[in-house]
Formats: structure tokens, sequence, C-alpha cells
């Protein structure tokens, strides 16, 4: 079976520091990688999307920065982090192509505040 | 073009009342169609989907959802609400195709069930 891991769970960040998520999937090859951004009671913000090691999409502009170095790893990265960097990061993977159905599988998530 | 509506960013019930959550969705292709919850400080759980098989799905804790393409439709119901529904739910739509890699999701309904 498919699992997707992610960490920390949570984080607590000054201003200006540097940010590493790390979203892991096991268990499936070439999957689509995603990361969304929830704010506090606000819907799901689609940040990236990856279809395959070292192809992302950006969907929203920001000091952020997604990352594919393996086929089942997503990393999302700041150089410094704003205070509006603040909200409940989810990673999530999902297959494509015939006899798919684009359903999405979301990671337990990552609680960040920056400070 | 796709697009999802979710009608009320809150509904409150009792409990054993019926949970009605409305979608309305927009697909220039036939859909897939999806029901989504989050429980708080985790990640999204996928309740059913539709994809093009029988109109009437039924999901996992007694919820169910029908496809109805005359009024582009995806309303959740469950017979009677437990204290444990209380969650945010989330609708979304991908076009059918197999390779559109991207959900659209709503808003979110958060789901309030009073003793």
């Amino acid at each position: 079976s498919q699992t997707i891991h992610q960490w920390p769970a949570t984080l607590v960040q000054p201003v200006g520091s540097p940010l590493s998520l790390e979203c892991t999937v096991e268990g499936t090859s070439n999957p689509n990688l995603y990361w969304y951004r929830q704010a506090a009671g606000r819907g799901l913000q689609l940040l990236f999307y990856s279809v395959g090691i070292g192809q992302i999409s950006s969907e929203v502009p920001q000091n952020l920065s997604a990352s594919r170095p393996q086929d089942r790893q997503f990393i999302l990265s700041s150089k410094k982090l704003l205070l509006s960097d603040s909200g409940f990061y989810l990673c999530a993977w999902s297959v494509s192509g015939v006899g798919h159905t684009d359903t999405q599988y979301f990671g337990p998530g990552t609680r960040l505040t920056v400070l | 073009a796709q697009s999802v509506t979710q009608l009320g960013s809150h509904v409150s019930v009792s409990e054993g009342a019926l949970v009605l959550l409305r979608c309305n969705y927009s697909s220039s292709v036939p859909p897939y169609l999806f029901w989504y919850v989050q429980y708080p400080n985790q990640g999204l759980q996928l309740l059913l989907k539709y994809t093009s098989a029988a109109t009437l799905v039924k999901g996992i804790n007694g919820f169910e959802a029908e496809f109805k393409k005359s009024e582009t439709s995806f309303h959740l119901t469950k017979p009677s609400a437990h204290m444990s529904d209380a969650a945010e739910y989330f609708c979304a739509v991908s076009e059918g195709t197999g390779g559109s890699y991207i959900p659209t999701f709503g808003r979110g309904t958060s789901l309030i069930v009073h003793p």
C-alpha cells in the first residue's frame, strides 16, 4: 500500500530564516506530487506541482521554491521566511494516465508558524 | 476550464439530523468528482469519488453523494449526523481525461454538529 510522510509536523521559525519541508511517498512509482498551503480559515492554495524528477511548476509567485531530487521526494524551501508564510502545508500525490482518476492522497501536514 | 462552488462556508446540524453539504461544479468535459474530509490539524482524507460509473456513490463513514449532470451538482449527504462528523469538507473536480494532473478544490464547508 502507498503511504506519504511529511516532516516536521510542526515548526516555529523567525522571520527571515530559511525553510525546508520534506515529503516522501512510498509504494508507488512516478507519482505526481503537490504542495498546498492552508492559511487560517481559508481553503487550499496550490503552490507547486511536479510530474517528474526535476520538473516543477509554480502556481503562485512567492518567496517559496520546490525541488524534486528523487522520484518520490518533494521538498519545499525558502531562503527567507515572511510572516505571511505561516500556515498549514500539505503534500499530496496522485497518479495520472489511462485507468487513473487523478485522486489526490494527502500527507499529515506541517504546521508552520513564522514569528 | 473547471470550477467548484460549495454553498455555505459553515453548516450547523444537530446530532442525529440529516447532513447535506452542497457542491456545484463546471467542467468542459465529463468530470471526476471528489469529496474530502479534513479533521483539525490533519491532512485531507478521501471520502468518496465519482468516476462515471454509478451516479450514487457511497463512501466511508456513512456518507454518500449523487452526481446530477443536469444540475451540475454533487451534493454530499448523511442520514444521521454524529459528533465525530464535525470537520471541514472539500469538494473537488477533475476533468476526467486522466491527464489534467490538478483537481480544482472548493473553498470548503465546515460542518458543526450540536449535541
